[in-house]
């Protein structure tokens, strides 16, 4: 089957404007993660969704941010009135489950550039 | 919180040579996971190599072999037979038992060289 994909592959935005990104996770995987990849912080989490609720945000920056998934399937995250400091790769992971061994698939991420 | 270090921001290796990448962590867990992703230029994260902390001998999948000492705290990824497309940035991560997201090292860029 197909992998997790995501949309846009990349984004340019002027600072100030809301973006969404979209991922679309594997078939049946119930757990959805939120990464964020960028020069000066590496890899953070950001979100994780177990089916349709969000147990933990903690990696979220600010209130500007904020993600949602419906239907246990696809998620969408908003990033409003966007930064300079923003700009990244924003990478989503999907896995069968949340415990144990289970691997997190990957995307190939959105890259966000704002100007 | 856990951390995780990868202390060689960059390597090199001949082709067909052995190279080893390095990796540390800090948690006060007894029970976790480890893993060892591949990012090629594409961003694409590929998982190499998972490590459950209750199992004592070393994962291995193919080329790829871990030096995993747990009370030392270390993770170390061996690369043998390296190939050209072997040429990526790796990340070393954890995950705890209990929870759900990995935290990830500052990664490694390794460059084989022909």
């Amino acid at each position: 089957g197909a992998g997790v994909s995501q949309s846009p592959s990349n984004k340019v935005t002027e600072k100030g404007k809301d973006v969404e990104l979209r991922c679309d996770p594997i078939s049946g995987h119930t757990a959805l993660y939120w990464y964020r990849q960028s020069l000066g912080q590496g890899l953070e989490f950001l979100i994780y969704f177990q089916g349709n609720s969000a147990p933990d945000k903690s990696g979220l920056p600010s209130d500007r941010f904020s993600a949602e998934r419906t239907g246990g399937s696809v998620s969408t995250l908003t990033i409003q009135r966007t930064q300079q400091e923003d700009s990244a790769v924003y990478l989503c992971a999907s896995s069968l489950d949340r415990t144990g061994v289970y691997e997190q698939y990957f995307g190939p991420g959105t890259r966000l550039t704002v100007t | 919180a856990q951390t995780v270090t990868q202390s060689q921001p960059e390597m090199s290796v001949q082709e067909a040579e052995t190279v080893t990448l390095s990796c540390t962590y800090d948690t006060s867990e007894s029970n976790y996971y480890l893993f060892w992703y591949k990012q090629p230029p594409s961003r694409q994260m590929i998982l190499v190599i998972r490590q459950e902390a209750y199992k004592q001998q070393n994962a291995t999948e193919n080329r790829f072999s871990v030096n995993f000492q747990k009370a030392a705290k270390s993770f170390s990824l061996k690369i043998s037979d390296s190939q050209l497309g072997d040429t990526a940035m790796y990340f070393c991560a954890f995950r705890s038992n209990a929870g759900n997201m990995l935290t990830f090292g500052g990664g490694t860029r390794l460059m084989v060289k022909p």
